[in-house]
């Protein structure tokens, strides 16, 4: 089966610097690859996806890029407020399949 | 929309009690989910159904049993609770067969002890 290691598990940085998560996944048949943000108490929300068929995806600060090559994806924000502030999973899918597979997580911290 | 609902919010067990996670959602989603989060190791799919009247294993389905009620409820029984079980439990939804949005619930925080 799929398996997506994610790096850093933790990750501070000042305000108004970037970030990046990375991840890799195992199965080459995946080509659904989406991030969710965790926040305290919550559940995971979906803050933005890629399709294999694409390299790069921006949405205002947020962006994911994508290297099937090597098998490895990743997450970049820009301009880091204290908002946030959470956890990001990545995750992988076969396209075939009706399952995702998470990464273990990143604790990311903004300090103001 | 209320979107995804669990209950309870928490739960305290003893070793052999049983219990029963609801999970509803009012999207007319297909699929819904059930997973456990514990600490470094991310979200883990332990049952999913696909559509009304079909269930299938995840990763970690051993110790849990799972109904899918109709299109809208798909609850997680544990037979006999575990210590191993202490855990956060979310439901999550898709609209279609996947893969797709995942929608999650808050989250149910259950202890075994």
């Amino acid at each position: 089966g799929e398996n997506v290691e994610q790096h850093p598990s933790t990750l501070s940085v000042q305000e108004g610097d970037s970030a990046v998560i990375k991840c890799t996944y195992s199965d080459s048949a995946s080509n659904y690859f989406p991030w969710y943000k965790q926040e305290l108490g919550k559940g995971p929300q979906l803050i933005i996806d890629i399709r294999s068929n694409v390299g790069e995806k921006k949405d205002q600060r947020i962006a994911v890029t994508l290297n099937k090559t090597a098998k490895h994806f990743s997450l970049h924000i820009t301009e880091t407020q204290p908002e946030d502030s959470a956890v990001y999973f990545c995750a992988a899918s076969p396209g075939s399949a009706r399952q995702l597979t998470f990464g273990s997580g990143t604790q990311l911290t903004v300090l103001p | 929309n209320a979107g995804v609902t669990q209950t309870p919010k928490f739960q305290v067990l003893k070793t052999g009690q049983s219990m029963t996670l609801q999970c509803a959602q009012d999207m007319n989603h297909n699929s819904m989910y059930w997973y456990r989060q514990d600490p470094g190791m991310g979200l883990r799919l332990i049952y999913y159904s696909a559509s009304e009247g079909t269930t299938d294993k995840g990763e970690v389905p051993n110790g849990y049993n799972v109904s899918r009620l109709n299109k809208r409820e798909f609850s997680l029984r544990l037979e006999s609770a575990a210590p191993s079980q202490t855990s956060v439990y979310f439901c999550a939804s898709v609209q279609g067969a996947g893969p797709e949005t995942q929608y999650f619930g808050p989250g149910t925080r259950l202890l075994v002890l």
